[in-house]
């Protein structure tokens, strides 16, 4: 059984750091893709970020670029995602998610998600 | 504003069929599968169709169509326990991007 755990969410100030992580079983880790998804409070579902299998490619929104950084360790089947610089945009609980497809290395790889995690609040006030 | 676009509410009742969309272009829906997700009462989301394919444990009242640069969910037979909000999905090759769309909230009448 396919099984995504997030943890390390919580209260942070603005400017401040926080780093997520999804420890993954039921499958073979390396073999998928993994992105992070957010939701603020009232919104819609907004991706944040994914890697590859193998971890050597990764993409980010804009609106993460260059303050969080997405990673993984295979030999530990766990997902991370380092948040700085956050800002009260950032609220919200974050998801991580399976791709629904083997990684194959083509872009087709990161085109849907087939099992979630329960999520993680994050919230950024002070 | 959302890259895919969705109905913001359907509504039907038991028993009925009913289909939510979800347009795009041709960097999105048009080249890749479409992710379908339901949420309910913002619990976490749950897979109910992926392409044309049906995940395991999703009642076969679900399913999924695309023409173009639009994607379709239908449920046939509309059930109480299918009041949701559904989201669609895919990657962008132009964005090098996941897009959502904004989503749908069904309501069962």
């Amino acid at each position: 059984e396919v099984q995504l755990l997030e943890s390390g969410g919580g209260l942070v100030q603005p400017g401040g750091s926080l780093r997520l992580s999804c420890a993954a079983s039921g499958f073979t880790f390396s073999s998928y893709a993994m992105s992070w998804v957010r939701q603020a409070p009232g919104k819609g579902l907004e991706w944040v970020s994914a890697i590859s299998g193998s971890g050597g490619s990764t993409y980010y929104a804009d609106s993460v670029k260059g303050r969080f950084t997405i990673s993984r360790d295979n030999s530990k089947n766990t997902l991370y995602l380092q948040m700085n610089s956050l800002r009260a945009e950032d609220t919200a609980v974050y998801y991580c998610a399976k791709a629904g497809v083997v990684d194959s290395g083509y872009s087709y790889s990161y085109s849907y998600f087939d099992y979630w995690g329960q999520g993680t609040l994050v919230t950024v006030s002070s | 504003q959302s890259a895919l676009t969705q109905e913001a509410s359907v509504s039907g009742t038991v028993g009925q069929k009913v289909t939510l969309s979800c347009t795009g272009n041709s960097n999105n829906i048009g080249s890749y599968a479409v992710g379908w997700y339901q949420q309910i009462s913002h619990g976490a989301p749950k897979t109910v169709m992926f392409g044309n394919s049906l995940p395991s444990g999703i009642p076969d009242r679900f399913s999924g169509s695309k023409s173009g640069t639009t994607a379709s969910l239908t449920i046939s037979g509309l059930q109480p326990e299918d009041e949701a909000d559904y989201y669609c999905s895919t990657w962008d090759y132009s964005l090098s991007a996941v897009v959502f769309g904004g989503g749908t909230k069904l309501t069962v009448l």
